[in-house]
């Protein structure tokens, strides 16, 4: 039982450099979240999907572009990598909103110099 | 747009005494709550939720929470505490017309031998 699958788990980048986060899931989960948690910030939604082919922007966005193409899969990218950007950052998918939970995936830690 | 407030970011109680960590909630709408649990350098995982029925909801590891309407809260308690409950602990809602998770900002709790 795999879940929420996040690849990499640790990376540090360079200021201006680009990267791409994978999230997989395997419990044919509609609804897909990115979420970034900084200290004392508890997690911030950056974007979320419905259904594949679809995105949405959350809370912030800014900086962070993403796509589902499959319905099993949702990439977050980072264009130009900001240090602002450093945090750990947290994939979820849920069968739908309301009364089933999300399920989350172990995290990435991303260090931006 | 939903709202949680978790009371107190830090909670340190001795082993064998009652944990109680606060959350309170705003919603326009009837809400569905969560609580997670996050242990060191993993992601988060289910503890308990409530969704519809009755409004004191046991969870996993002796956990439990009430749902109170007019005090829009949703306190997660636990009458002994062990050592093995040391971790940052989230509370949720979701809101079913926006497709999203609300996250509190975490309490960290501490247990004391």
């Amino acid at each position: 039982n795999a879940g929420v699958t996040q690849t990499p788990k640790f990376r540090v980048l360079k200021t201006g450099q680009s990267m791409t986060l994978l999230c997989a899931q395997d419990m044919n989960h509609e609804y897909m979240y990115w979420y970034r948690q900084d200290p004392g910030m508890g997690l911030r939604l950056i974007h979320y999907s419905v259904g594949e082919g679809t995105t949405a922007k959350g809370e912030v966005p800014d900086g962070y572009n993403v796509s589902r193409l499959k319905k099993q899969n949702f990439l977050l990218g980072l264009e130009s990598a900001a240090p602002s950007q450093t945090s750990v950052y947290f994939c979820a998918s849920s069968r739908a909103t309301g009364t089933t939970e999300a399920f989350f995936g172990q995290g990435t830690r991303l260090t931006v110099v | 747009a939903q709202s949680v407030t978790q009371l107190g970011s830090h909670v340190s109680v001795s082993e064998g005494a009652l944990v109680l960590l606060r959350c309170n909630y705003s919603s326009s709408v009837p809400p569905y709550l969560f609580w997670y649990v996050q242990y060191p350098n993993q992601g988060l995982q289910l503890l308990l939720k409530y969704t519809t029925g009755a409004t004191l909801v046991k969870g996993i590891n002796g956990f439990e929470a009430e749902f109170k309407k007019s005090e829009t809260s949703f306190h997660l308690t636990k009458p002994s505490a062990h050592m093995s409950d040391a971790a940052e602990y989230f509370c949720a809602v979701s809101d079913p017309n926006f497709n999203k998770f609300y996250f509190g900002s975490g309490t960290k709790l501490n247990v004391k031998p």
